[in-house]
């Protein structure tokens, strides 16, 4: 079964310090990677996305993401953290082999980032 | 370009009435997704759309939900006979349709209480 976990709930961070977090996946063939956040009372904003190529993508406000197939991870990280960047972030993959619904993403629970002053 | 719109935003009904959240797709966007949010909870998937379609409603409870995409205006998630469990955050998104990598865009969603 296709799944993704993000096995920590809560993340906390000093501001200034690096930050990761955590995404596994398993899907059947290649994935295709999302991260989301979402800020409070708000939909959710795209980050990045992996789909082939080099296996660090960078995006939006200073986020980038790891791709690692052996560990069938894709960790969200920042070198330097921001207490805006304090919100609830959301890891999705979507399996390259599937029948039906190619375009259905499975989500991860999401992980609580705080950042402190 | 503006983003998805959703409206209501905040939308209360009593128990036994109907609900209906609108979704307007980024332009140029032929492809809808709905979702719901509980609290402490993830995003679980509903149901998808194209124009005039319904792709895949895996999602939807079998009774009292529906979902549609007219050809002229939005999409529509109608909730009939709502009852208390059915208050949660309501999310829309919308693609482009390039394939399976494309990326889904969300509104701001609509936040249903029920009384």
């Amino acid at each position: 079964a296709q799944s993704v976990a993000q096995p920590e709930d809560q993340v906390n961070v000093a501001e200034g310090n690096p930050l990761t977090v955590k995404c596994t996946y398993s899907v059947s063939g290649n994935p295709y990677l999302f991260w989301y956040v979402q800020y409070p009372n708000r939909g959710l904003q795209f980050l990045l996305k992996y789909i082939t190529g080099d296996n660090l993508v960078k995006g939006s406000y200073g986020f980038e993401a790891e791709f690692n197939k052996s560990q069938t991870s894709f960790h969200l990280k920042k070198p330097s953290a921001l207490v805006s960047d304090s919100a609830l972030y959301f890891c999705a993959v979507r399996a390259t082999k599937s029948a039906g619904n190619n375009r259905k993403l499975i989500w991860g629970l999401g992980t609580s980032l705080a950042v402190n002053p | 370009n503006a983003g998805v719109m959703q409206n209501p935003r905040h939308l209360v009904r009593r128990r036994g009435q109907e609900a209906r959240l609108r979704c307007s797709p980024m332009k140029g966007h032929s492809h809808v997704y709905w979702y719901r949010q509980l609290p402490e909870e993830g995003l679980k998937f509903m149901v998808y759309l194209q124009k005039e379609n319904i792709i895949d409603e895996s999602g939807m409870p079998k009774e009292r939900f529906s979902a549609e995409f007219p050809k002229e205006g939005p999409s529509i998630l109608r909730i009939q006979q709502v009852v208390r469990g059915d208050s949660a955050a309501y999310f829309c998104a919308s693609s482009g349709g390039s394939g399976r990598a494309d990326t889904q865009y969300f509104g701001p969603g609509t936040r249903l209480t029920v009384l």
